[in-house]
C-alpha cells in the first residue's frame, strides 16, 4: 500500500497561477520528499524536508509539512506551463531498521498558458 | 540523468520469454533500485540493493529476480515474462549517507511491452 498519497489526483489551472498540492501519509517519517516527472521522463528530485522542519523554499516552491497530522503540502508559485507535469511525494519511514522509501500516486498538473 | 542510464530504452518481447534490464550508475551510489510504473499505480517498488551482492525485495516482486555483481550495475530479469509486466521500469540510486536514502536519482525509464 502507498505511504504517502497526494491530493488532488489532478489539478488544471492557468498560467499565473499558484498551485497547491497535498499529501498525507501513515507512519512518522525521517524526511518527505517532492519530485516531478515530465511526460515520458524520469523523476526528478524537487526538494526534502526532514521531520524536524515546518516549511522549506526552492525558488518558487514551498513545502510545508504538519507531523502531527502527518500531511504535507507543496505549493508552486506563478506556474508556467513548463510546470505541467505530475508530482510526487516519498517518505523516508522512520520506523527502525532499513526501511524502503515509498511513492505515492501522484498529482498530474496541467497549467494553461 | 545524474550518471544514471538504462538499457534497453524499449523493449519487445513475446510471454514466455526471459528479458534482463541493466542500469548502470557512474555516481558510486550505495542504494540502487528498480520500480515499475503503472497508470493509477505510481511507482511500485520491484527490488532494491544496498550493497554489491546484497539486494531485498520490494513490493511487486513476484516474477523479477535482480542481481549486483557490481556497485555500478543493478540488473532486472523477468524470468518468464508475462502480458502483466507491461510496464515502464524505472532505475533509481540514492547515496544512503548516515544509514537514509534521502534524495533518488532517476534513470529514463525502459518500456517494456510483452506481447
Amino acid at each position: 500500500s502507498q505511504q504517502g498519497e497526494e491530493d488532488p489526483q489532478a489539478l488544471s489551472i492557468q498560467e499565473g497561477e499558484n498551485a497547491t498540492m497535498n499529501c498525507s501519509y501513515k507512519t512518522s517519517i525521517n524526511n518527505l520528499q517532492w519530485y516531478r516527472q515530465n511526460s515520458g521522463r524520469g523523476l526528478v528530485h524537487l526538494i526534502l524536508i526532514r521531520s524536524n522542519e515546518r516549511e522549506k523554499h526552492s525558488g518558487r516552491l514551498r513545502v510545508t509539512l504538519d507531523t502531527s497530522k502527518k500531511s504535507s503540502s507543496l505549493l508552486i508559485t506563478a506556474s508556467r506551463a513548463a510546470d505541467t507535469a505530475s508530482y510526487f511525494c516519498a517518505t523516508d519511514p522512520n520506523s527502525g531498521g532499513y526501511q524502503k522509501v515509498t511513492f505515492g500516486i501522484g498529482t498530474k498538473l496541467q497549467v494553461i498558458p | 540523468d545524474a550518471g544514471i542510464t538504462q538499457s534497453p530504452r524499449h523493449k519487445v518481447t513475446e510471454t514466455g520469454t526471459p528479458v534482463t534490464l541493466r542500469c548502470h550508475q557512474t555516481e558510486n551510489h550505495r542504494y540502487m533500485y528498480w520500480y515499475r510504473q503503472d497508470p493509477g499505480h505510481g511507482l511500485r517498488l520491484i527490488h532494491y540493493s544496498y550493497g554489491v551482492k546484497d539486494t531485498d525485495k520490494g513490493e511487486v516482486s513476484d516474477g523479477y529476480s535482480v542481481s549486483r555483481s557490481k556497485t555500478e550495475d543493478f540488473l532486472l530479469t523477468l524470468e518468464s515474462a508475462t502480458s502483466s509486466q507491461t510496464s515502464v521500469y524505472f532505475c533509481a540510486i540514492s547515496e544512503g549517507s548516515n544509514g537514509r536514502q534521502e534524495t533518488q536519482y532517476f534513470g529514463p525509464g525502459t518500456r517494456l511491452l510483452v506481447l
